[in-house]
């Protein structure tokens, strides 16, 4: 099956830092890439939805500024987290949808991230 | 998208079948019923999805009510790799974000 693999898996960073996740499909082409997010003991929530090429779309209540997404090629997606303060602590979950996939099991997850803001 | 109602938890035994449930009264004409599990500290899996028909796989088995307003993932023999948070979800367009409600919490005693 098509993976997605996500860099760094776990992160450490200072209150006040940026720091940026990759996501990357492995073998196959992603035209859409979307971002979740997860706290402990809760649901994944989605965060936005990334087309390559193109600014993402947020989900309400998501601030745009401070979750920065680039989605520069159909195979990579970052999220950046600006500034990020110990309530950014969280576990980042990407995933990928194959371009062209007609099927409706075509979105595919990464492994997260684990960020913690001290 | 339909909402889906699903036990918080349901516990089992290694090696014998589990039925995990899913209400979705809601559901429309157009939805797939979609079923992810996720492991501990990892990234949802895809399980199984279906429309209308029963569907079978290597990992379980989907039974979709006649009227589609219920469904239930089959785990035939449950293994203690089987636990996982298991999520029913409905996506009616193909290509949008699929929408995680709370799932079913599945724990499996040898």
């Amino acid at each position: 099956g098509a993976v997605v693999s996500q860099h760094p898996s776990r992160v450490i960073c200072k209150s006040g830092t940026s720091v940026k996740i990759e996501c990357r499909s492995l073998d196959f082409q992603a035209t859409t890439m979307f971002w979740y997010r997860q706290f402990p003991k809760q649901s994944l929530m989605l965060m936005a939805t990334s087309n390559e090429g193109s600014k993402a779309t947020y989900e309400q209540g998501v601030e745009k500024d401070k979750f920065l997404i680039n989605h520069a090629s159909l195979t990579l997606s970052t999220l950046t987290v600006t500034s990020a303060h110990p309530e950014d602590s969280s576990f980042y979950i990407c995933s990928a949808r194959l371009a062209g996939g007609r099927g409706y099991n075509e979105q595919f997850f990464g492994p997260g991230t684990r960020l913690t803001v001290l | 998208d339909a909402k889906t109602t699903q036990p918080n938890s349901m516990e089992s035994n290694e090696e014998e079948p589990v039925h995990l449930p899913c209400n979705h009264s809601t559901i429309s004409g157009t939805d797939y019923i979609h079923w992810y599990r996720q492991l501990p500290s990892q990234g949802p899996e895809y399980v199984i999805h279906g429309l209308t028909s029963n569907v079978n796989n290597r990992m379980a088995s989907l039974a979709i009510a006649e009227d589609r307003k219920s469904s239930t993932l089959i785990l035939h023999r449950a293994t203690l790799r089987d636990a996982a948070v298991y999520y029913c979800i409905l996506r009616g367009q193909a290509g949008t974000a699929l929408i995680f409600g709370k799932g079913t919490t599945l724990s499996v005693s040898s």
